[in-house]
């Protein structure tokens, strides 16, 4: 147990729903990050919040819509999907001062999107 | 580009033996740091062990460590006396300047009975 815990672990939607991914840590970490993993593809960073603030977002498509309401909380939003979007998401959290490098994930939510 | 290489989808070794996953990476920083993240199978990634690029001496947690061989641009993880609770996917990770840290697809392990 990493102290990250991600809802729901499973999704599976339509190309037209509108559902949301749900992050939580009470590490007091800093930092969080939702990252795409996909078979036979290295791990995808997708957007970074640090203390709230979107520090980066790597060219995700607007389907895709990240909130941080505070420095425990992290969300995505998701609409209008492809199947290609199908994956894993993990959400991870780091401090900073802490070791470096070192992100604590959750156990990520399985989307299919039919 | 900054990029992780891992040549390795999957591999199986027996219980108690010594298995070795390999990684390169590419860069033309100087200093950096290089990561071996484990992720069990359905569970959480969690890191194993971390290199400083600027220290020479491999970095050893417990039996895993690691051949840092920085003017190759190499970086392989060892497991030693290999237990079924080894099993995960192994990923490889590089942290640039900026503190993005970039993945390696993965490397699958199985540490068979």
């Amino acid at each position: 147990e990493t102290g990250v815990t991600q809802t729901p672990r499973h999704l599976v939607m339509g190309m037209t729903n509108k559902k949301s991914l749900k992050c939580e840590q009470h590490l007091g970490h800093n930092a969080m990050y939702w990252y795409k993993q996909s078979a036979k593809k290295p791990l995808e960073l997708m957007f970074v919040y640090n203390f709230k603030e979107q520090t980066e977002n790597n060219s995700v498509p607007s389907r895709f819509s990240p909130e941080c309401p505070n420095s425990s909380h992290l969300f995505l939003h998701l609409h209008t999907l492809q199947p290609e979007d199908s994956a894993l998401y993990l959400c991870a959290s780091s401090h900073d001062g802490a070791v470096v490098g070192e992100l604590f994930f959750g156990e990520g939510s399985r989307l299919t999107v039919l | 580009a900054q990029t992780v290489t891992q040549s390795q989808p999957e591999m199986s070794v027996q219980e108690a033996e010594t298995v070795t996953l390999s990684c390169t990476y590419d860069t033309s920083e100087s200093n950096y740091y290089l990561f071996w993240y484990k992720q069990p199978p359905s569970r959480q990634m969690i890191l194993v062990i971390r290199q400083e690029a600027y220290k020479q001496q491999n970095a050893t947690e417990n039996r895993f460590s690691v051949n840092f061989q920085k003017a190759a641009k190499s970086f392989s993880l060892k497991i030693s006396d290999s237990q079924l609770g080894d099993t995960a996917m192994y990923f490889c990770a590089f942290m640039n300047r900026d503190d993005k840290i970039i993945f390696g697809k993965g490397t699958r392990l199985h540490i068979l009975p």
